[in-house]
């Protein structure tokens, strides 16, 4: 079945530096993959989606590439900031989205310090 | 103007009571879903819907039932709430070409 690899449990950073949380994934298909953000005591919401024409998704600073090759799908930004402090889930969907039926990684929580 | 609404947001049960967990989406899409958020298991779905009056189950149906009486609402069912329900509860909706889910707060429920 499908399965989402997350870099694992707390990430701590200090403000300025760059991010990378990883995300790698299993499927029978070729996926669309996503990146889901919650904030404390907030609902989890969409931060970026693969885009079928292999261009790069950005919002909010962050960026993802889809690599079909290693199957992966990692999550960047350049500087980070303090707001940026959130649970991260990386996810797919196998039926291109048409049944958006995810499955989600076990997600990552990013602390970034002053 | 929150687009999915669940309730309660938090309830505590007995062991071997039953629980209702309600959503109401006004997004006007057709499929909606319960996810499950546990500490180091993420989200994990329990059931889905994409027609009122049927229901799928997702990764994790036992000891929950779904019921989909129309499009915009969606309840999860604990018929026998057992402690290993201890959880935050999300309702998400789903619709249209972006694959985009939209998530209701979330019920946090604690089983004693």
């Amino acid at each position: 079945g499908d399965s989402v690899t997350q870099t694992e449990g707390l990430v701590t950073l200090t403000e300025g530096l760059p991010v990378m949380l990883n995300c790698t994934y299993q499927s029978t298909y070729s996926p669309f993959l996503f990146w889901y953000v919650q904030h404390l005591n907030e609902a989890p919401k969409l931060l970026l989606k693969s885009f079928t024409d292999n261009k790069r998704p950005e919002h909010q600073g962050f960026h993802a590439t889809l690599h079909k090759s290693s199957s992966s799908f990692h999550l960047q930004k350049s500087s980070a900031q303090l707001s940026d402090s959130a649970l991260y889930y990386c996810a797919l969907s196998d039926s291109g989205g048409s049944n958006y039926k995810l499955t989600f990684g076990k997600g990552t929580l990013l602390t970034v310090t002053p | 103007e929150a687009a999915v609404t669940q309730s309660p947001r938090s309830k505590v049960a007995v062991t071997g009571g039953k629980v209702t967990l309600s959503c109401h989406q006004t997004n006007n899409h057709d499929y909606m879903y319960w996810y499950r958020q546990d500490t180091g298991h993420g989200l994990r779905l329990i059931h889905y819907s994409y027609v009122a009056d049927s229901t799928e189950k997702g990764d994790i149906p036992d000891g929950y039932k779904a019921s989909r009486p129309s499009q915009e609402n969606f309840s999860l069912i604990l018929e026998l709430a057992s402690l290993s329900q201890t959880a935050v509860y999300f309702c998400a909706s789903g619709g249209g070409s972006t694959g985009q889910l939209y998530f209701g707060e979330g019920s946090k429920l604690t089983v004693l």
